[in-house]
């Protein structure tokens, strides 16, 4: 079964940065485009940033463009979300999710389907 | 981009259909089969219940159905039990290259 376990969130003051981890096992991790998602408390889902199975090609939502990068190790199984900036509004639990179906190595995916999530790590912003 | 618009809630009795909406633009929705839906219990993460407008992953129960019609997307819940309690979301790929999420719709089971 596809494992992925998200660390690395926590309080930050508005302005600060933090880095996100997801470690993914029980499937072949270079060979799948990753994403991270986000969840603000009570509220939906926003899609927030994807990586190509290489990592070379990476696409942001316009809320994030500029602060936050997505970056992975395939050595390691481990994908990683830089965030920079933060802003109050960037309070979320934040999830890697696994895109449904391989692609090229380079290829970012039309379709954007998620048949595996992790259970999240919460990125609180406040000061 | 604006979310994707779906009813705030909906309920049922056990054994009824319902449907859940999603409407969206030319942009997203009605310009790819690229829709998806996904279920969230409370505390838990979502878990992907159709793809691609129509397709069930494996282990979804054929209960679950998705079809598409002009900007507006559906999931239809079959035989509802106590168990599909939760929130669902529809998403779709959007012509700048990005997705986007509906709303939610939480669903009561009554």
């Amino acid at each position: 079964e596809v494992q992925l376990l998200e660390s690395g969130g926590g309080l930050v003051q508005p302005g600060g940065s933090l880095r996100l981890s997801c470690a993914a096992s029980e499937f072949t991790f270079n060979k799948y485009a990753m994403n991270w998602v986000r969840q603000a408390p009570g509220k939906g889902l926003e899609w927030v940033s994807i990586i190509s199975a290489s990592g070379g090609s990476t696409y942001y939502a316009d809320s994030v463009k500029g602060r936050f990068t997505i970056s992975r190790d395939n050595s390691r199984n481990t994908l990683y979300l830089q965030m920079n900036s933060l802003r109050a509004e960037d309070t979320a639990l934040f999830y890697c999710a696994k895109t449904g179906y391989t692609s090229g190595p380079e290829h970012l995916p039309l379709d954007k389907w998620f048949d595996s999530w992790g259970q999240g790590t919460l990125v609180t912003v406040s000061s | 981009q604006s979310a994707l618009t779906q009813p705030a809630s909906v309920s049922g009795s056990p054994g009824q259909s319902i449907a859940i909406s999603c409407t969206g633009t030319s942009s997203d929705v009605g310009g790819y089969n690229y829709v998806s839906w996904y279920q969230q219990h409370p505390g838990k993460a979502p878990k992907l219940m159709i793809y691609d407008v129509s397709n069930r992953p494996s282990g979804v129960s054929n209960r679950f159905s998705g079809s598409k019609s002009g900007n507006t997307a559906s999931l239809t819940i079959s035989g509802l039990q106590a168990e599909d309690e939760a929130d669902y979301y529809c998403s779709s790929y959007t012509s700048s290259g990005s997705l986007v999420f509906g709303g939610g719709t939480k669903l009561t089971v009554l």
